[in-house]
């Protein structure tokens, strides 16, 4: 199993411009999440889904936007890019929301820089 | 407003020391607190993590206390490495309310820096 795995890893966008951040995984989860990781903010959720055609925005949404059309694949999408989007972005995956066991599995990440 | 809040924000400690690292959380919907610890330029993966009925837990050189009166929990590091040198997050199953229905959203922590010198 590659897990999960994130395209590209690293981006330069100019203000304004316009990109989709990949995210596939192989592990049959339903669950997916955004993250976007800054120095010493932690990792913050941006959208999550609980399966195909279903999303929900999470703590910081403002900016970006998800589709979820298959279990696999987990794209986010910047329309209009901003030099406070200037981040690393994670996306994970985990098998249940629920429940007593919520072990999210986590791609090598997207280094994205807004100038 | 932080629902799980972690402490220090980072920590340098010798080769063999035992760094801890503290978190305090909010309301949570069931007792799982894990720890996922992050390498330069990877993704965070899980470390440890303690579930229900139990206030400590112990894998290796890594052990979690865990203290429900005090919404507390903690990781120590004994006989620490350079090797052990990473961000370390907690995190915890905040309590979410939405259409009725109540669930465990999982919340990190704003991490840790560990550097552990030879």
């Amino acid at each position: 199993n590659a897990g999960v795995t994130q395209t590209p890893k690293f981006r330069i966008l100019k203000i304004g411009q316009s990109m989709t951040l990949q995210c596939a995984q192989d592990m049959n989860h339903n669950y997916m999440y955004w993250y976007r990781q800054d120095p010493g903010m932690g990792l913050k959720l941006i959208y999550y889904s609980v399966g195909a055609g279903i999303t929900d925005k999470g703590e910081v949404p403002n900016g970006y936007n998800v589709s979820r059309s298959t279990t696999e694949d987990f794209p986010l999408r910047l329309e209009l890019a901003a030099p406070s989007q200037t981040s690393v972005y994670f996306c994970a995956s985990s098998y249940s929301l629920l429940g007593t066991y919520n072990e999210q599995f986590f791609g090598p990440g997207t280094r994205l820089t807004v100038l | 407003q932080q629902q799980v809040k972690q402490s220090p924000q980072s920590l340098i400690v010798q080769k063999g020391g035992i760094p801890i690292i503290n978190c305090a959380y909010e309301n949570t919907a069931f007792d799982y607190f894990p720890w996922y610890q992050q390498f330069p330029g990877k993704g965070p993966a899980l470390l440890i993590a303690i579930r229900p009925d139990v206030s400590e837990k112990k894998e290796g050189r890594f052990t979690i206390s865990f203290n429900k009166s005090a919404k507390q929990f903690s990781l120590h590091i004994m006989d620490s490495q350079p090797g052990d040198s990473a961000t370390y997050f907690c995190a915890a199953p905040i309590l979410r309310r939405a259409g009725g229905t109540s669930y465990g959203k999982l919340t990190f922590g704003q991490g840790t820096i560990l550097t552990v010198h030879p």
